[in-house]
């Protein structure tokens, strides 16, 4: 089972609204990741957790914050976002941080 | 420098033919890891091979297999026996050991359609 599930699959969120991504996994990887897309370009790493600590933060604004609660879930709270922002955002995992990912379907976020 | 480069925007190939994609890579890193990813259109990453930086023979996966050439940083994805199923996007990633740990790099992707 190489299985990674990502809620909500659409969201649209006012600049002003807080709201919150998860991701879970139940293949026992100890890496996961999350990604920002953007139509026809490559995916942008924004986070990386491994064995639960946060391991890369590629300078990302502090209006998205990654939570890592246990080993299978990992969150994104997303507070005062801008219009730029939307975007597709993918969460990975891997057994660990030298091996391949496996991505989740997909928020596709749309900030107004 | 880019750190994965690949050069073909967009390619087209017959269904049942074979087909490669370019891929060139940029590290010092002895130690790094290559994969190849497919994006169809529906949105989601799906991996599809990996051949780390010592592994001396080329990584297969069924249709798919990885032409690696260590001296000129290459790492091309060869897909044969094209099928209407391959039309997608296809990233080149890479991961190499820096300082703080492990860094991720994807190329800019290919878009690839098979043609009946």
């Amino acid at each position: 089972d190489t299985e990674v599930t990502q809620t909500p699959k659409h969201l649209v969120m006012g600049m002003t609204n807080k709201k919150s991504l998860k991701c879970e996994q139940h293949m026992g990887h100890r890496a996961m990741y999350w990604y920002k897309q953007k139509a026809k370009k490559p995916p942008e790493l924004m986070f990386v957790y491994s064995y639960e600590k946060l391991s890369i933060n590629e300078s990302v604004p502090s209006r998205f914050s990654p939570e890592c609660p246990n080993s299978s879930l990992l969150n994104l709270h997303l507070h005062a976002l801008q219009p730029e922002d939307s975007a597709l955002y993918l969460c990975a995992s891997s057994q660990d941080i030298t091996y391949e990912q496996y991505f989740g379907p997909g928020t596709r976020l749309t900030v107004t | 420098a880019q750190k994965i480069t690949q050069t073909q925007p967009g390619m087209f190939v017959q269904e049942k033919e074979a087909v490669t994609l370019d891929c060139t890579y940029d590290t010092s890193d002895q130690s790094y890891g290559l994969f190849w990813y497919k994006q169809p259109s529906s949105g989601e990453m799906i991996f599809l091979i990996y051949q780390g930086s010592y592994d001396e023979q080329n990584a297969t996966e069924g249709r798919y297999s990885l032409n690696f050439q260590k001296a000129r940083k290459s790492a091309n994805l060869v897909i044969s026996a094209s099928q209407l199923g391959d039309s997608a996007m296809y990233f080149c990633a890479m991961r190499e050991r820096i300082n703080t740990g492990n860094q991720f790099y994807f190329g800019t992707g290919t878009s690839l359609t098979v043609i009946p």
